[in-house]
């Protein structure tokens, strides 16, 4: 069975303090890793996407990098505004294909 | 920016009522798929479809029923609503093999 888990389920920082947030995969037969933004009561928002190890991409405060068994979100002098739960998703080969498999999330909250 | 329309937002509705969620995307995706999302909690696929008259249960076992008889239109419907049924439910869409999924804002239904 694919698998997607992400660490830690919750994560506090002081404003301008980096940290990290990990998503590990079921490595075998992974065809994009997806990193998603979601406030309370809201949809997911899409992030990035990662196809191959060694891949980094960027937006603003973070940087989403994939390794050949997991990724990281990486959050750098995080804001108030910062705080969400974010997910981490991957699309598999086979008829796993058709579906997203998602992780349950990072809680951020950003203190100011 | 994603176009991928949810209504209504919010909805409280008596036990018994029949109700249809609607999701529209004018993206042309041939994926659609319908979550259930409790608050703080993580997602999970109810039903999916990958083209027009094809849908498929997914992983929670839900008592709602979806139709796709246009590729942009993909209806999820309660026949006798539940207190069970009070959750946010969320719609997605996507297109090829290995690309991200892109959510509306979601409804939020609550039956009392």
């Amino acid at each position: 069975e694919d698998q997607v888990t992400q660490s830690p389920e919750a994560l506090r920082l002081q404003e301008g303090e980096s940290s990290s947030l990990n998503c590990s995969y079921t490595v075998s037969g992974l065809r994009g890793l997806f990193w998603y933004r979601q406030d309370p009561g809201k949809g997911p928002e899409f992030l990035f996407t990662l196809y191959s190890a060694g891949e980094e991409k960027e937006k603003e405060r973070l940087k989403a990098t994939l390794t050949k068994k997991e990724s990281f979100l990486h959050i750098t002098a995080p804001k108030p505004e910062d705080s969400a739960t974010y997910l981490c998703a991957g699309v598999y080969s086979g008829a796993g294909s058709y579906q997203l498999t998602f992780g349950k999330g990072t809680k951020l909250s950003v203190i100011p | 920016e994603a176009d991928i329309y949810q209504t209504p937002r919010y909805l409280v509705i008596g036990t018994g009522k029949k109700i249809t969620l609607e999701c529209s995307q004018t993206m042309g995706h041939d994926k659609m798929y319908w979550y259930q999302q409790d608050p703080g909690m993580e997602l999970h696929l109810i039903h999916y479809s990958y083209g027009v008259n094809s849908t498929e249960k997914g992983d929670l076992s839900s008592e709602s029923t979806v139709s796709r008889i246009r590729t942009e239109h993909f209806p999820l419907t309660l026949e006798s609503a539940r207190p069970s049924h009070t959750s946010q439910y969320l719609c997605a869409s996507r297109t090829g093999v290995n690309t991200e999924a892109f959510f509306g804002q979601g409804t939020r239904l609550t039956v009392v």
